[in-house]
């Protein structure tokens, strides 16, 4: 089975601040890599998927680079309405496997 | 855009079987481009996906619950079921609907979409 862990688990930060999370794979996973937040009581909404690829609709200031077994979830500046968790995800056709999350809330 | 309602009892007792339809709405679970799941979430083990099924019926699942899982699809009323036999208070979570694209060229299921709120199952007594 492929485990995914992430780091940190939570992140203590200011709106304008740039945020750095990091999703690593216990073996190499190409690019299936999506990254999702989550607010309390939401389902978790869709942000990159192919790693790199915004989801429609995603503000810009969201990005996602890596492949293989390391990657990362960058937001240029943290805005009020960030505040959540957020979740990297590898998907295989039928294997679906979830990273722990990362809290990311205010300083 | 495609809307997903999960419902169904919010309590099961031990032992008993745990059952959920998700109802599609403003779309067709005959797209085929699309591929249906349930997913669920609990703090003691984090998001988890269950499994998932095509309009044509084709199934797959989590090999951790295969042997307990069953999903459905019904096409007359556009809903897909979960059916999760002997639960016990570790089945307890917020059980989530989803929709994954399909790409039809490779038969390839992306991550899923979540189109519901979800809903609360406790299993107690």
């Amino acid at each position: 089975d492929i485990q995914m862990t992430q780091s940190p688990s939570t992140l203590s930060a200011s709106v304008g601040d740039r945020v750095t999370i990091t999703c690593r794979a216990s073996q190499s996973i190409s690019n299936w890599l999506a990254w999702y937040q989550q607010k309390p009581g939401k389902a978790p909404n869709l942000l990159i998927y192919k790693a790199s690829t915004l989801e429609s609709g995603v503000p810009s200031r969201f990005s996602g680079s890596g492949s293989g077994t390391e990657f990362t979830l960058t937001i240029s500046s943290l805005q009020p309405d960030d505040f959540a968790t957020y979740y990297c995800h590898h998907y295989n056709s039928n294997l679906f496997t979830f990273g722990p999350g990362t809290k990311v809330d205010i300083k | 855009q495609v809307q997903l309602q999960e419902s169904g009892p919010g309590l099961v007792k031990p032992s008993e079987t745990l059952s959920l339809t998700c109802t599609v709405s403003r779309g067709s679970i005959s797209n085929s481009h699309y591929y249906w799941g349930w997913i669920r979430q609990s703090p003691g083990k984090g998001l988890e996906w269950i499994g998932g099924v095509y309009y044509s019926g084709s199934a797959s699942y989590n090999p951790s619950l295969k042997s307990r899982v069953t999903i459905s699809v019904d096409r007359s009323k556009n809903q897909f079921s979960l059916k999760l036999t002997s639960v016990t208070a570790a089945d307890t979570a917020v059980y989530y609907c989803a929709r994954h694209p399909y790409d039809t060229s490779d038969s390839y299921i992306h991550a899923p979409l979540f189109g519901g709120q979800g809903t609360l199952v406790t299993v107690s007594s």
